[in-house]
């Protein structure tokens, strides 16, 4: 099982919709959520990040966690053409080893369409 | 303006050949990191630094040096050990220890083979 899940998309939202991205993690310890945003080509920037169970608002975006269930959202309100990127979940986990390390997914790719 | 600043932008790499990408930051932060992104993979921990002096190993530190004699500076040497280097190298920062802070990134260096 991979430590940090995200469905690889492409993810297609018409423009002005809501677009959700989902991230799943393994480590029932993790205490740190990030999500962060990747133009081709450029590097990644961060977005949001939470440390609660519940909703965290900032601007269009709205990051959700459930550490119950193990799985951190992301959402963005009113979708723009300018959000059309790859979106990163990272999440601290503890290895077996007891190494705690930043763990990426793989990313979403967003596109919003016109 | 603060920041981390990466440099070069581009670097390619002879046969048998070691390279230094520089990473500097004037944000003050603790704490900086060395990641590696392949396309179709998340990033990957190289090495990183959590004080002066002072630096871990992350998952793919093989072929791989570095040192941290300022705060400022964290730079990377890419040896003739590591077979694949071709990959986008990413610094980042964050303040204080541990993986709890969000981490922020540079722009980047894209090393190639010749």
């Amino acid at each position: 099982q991979k430590e940090v899940e995200q469905n690889s998309g492409p993810l297609s939202v018409p423009e002005g919709a809501i677009a959700s991205l989902n991230c799943t993690y393994s480590d029932r310890g993790s205490q740190s959520f990030f999500w962060y945003r990747q133009y081709s080509g450029k590097s990644p920037e961060l977005i949001m990040f939470i440390y609660s169970n519940g909703d965290k608002e900032d601007g269009r975006f709205t990051a959700q966690l459930n550490k119950a269930s193990q799985y951190v959202s992301l959402l963005i309100r009113d979708s723009q053409p300018s959000d059309s990127a790859t979106y990163l979940c990272a999440v601290n986990i503890v290895s077996n080893f007891g190494n705690e390390k930043l763990t990426f997914g793989t990313g979403t790719r967003l596109t919003i369409i016109p | 303006d603060g920041g981390i600043t990466q440099s070069p932008k581009y670097l390619f790499r002879k046969e048998g050949q070691n390279v230094t990408l520089s990473c500097e930051q004037n944000l003050n932060h603790d704490a900086m990191y060395w990641y590696r992104q392949d396309p179709g993979q998340g990033l990957r921990l190289i090495y990183y630094s959590q004080i002066v002096n002072d630096f871990q190993k992350g998952d793919i530190a093989e072929g791989y040096s570095v040192s941290r004699e300022k705060k400022e500076s964290f730079p990377l040497t890419v040896t003739s050990a590591q077979k694949n280097p071709t990959a986008f190298y990413l610094c980042a920062s964050s303040s204080g220890t541990g993986f709890y802070q969000p981490q922020h990134f540079g722009d980047g260096t894209r090393l190639s083979i010749l």
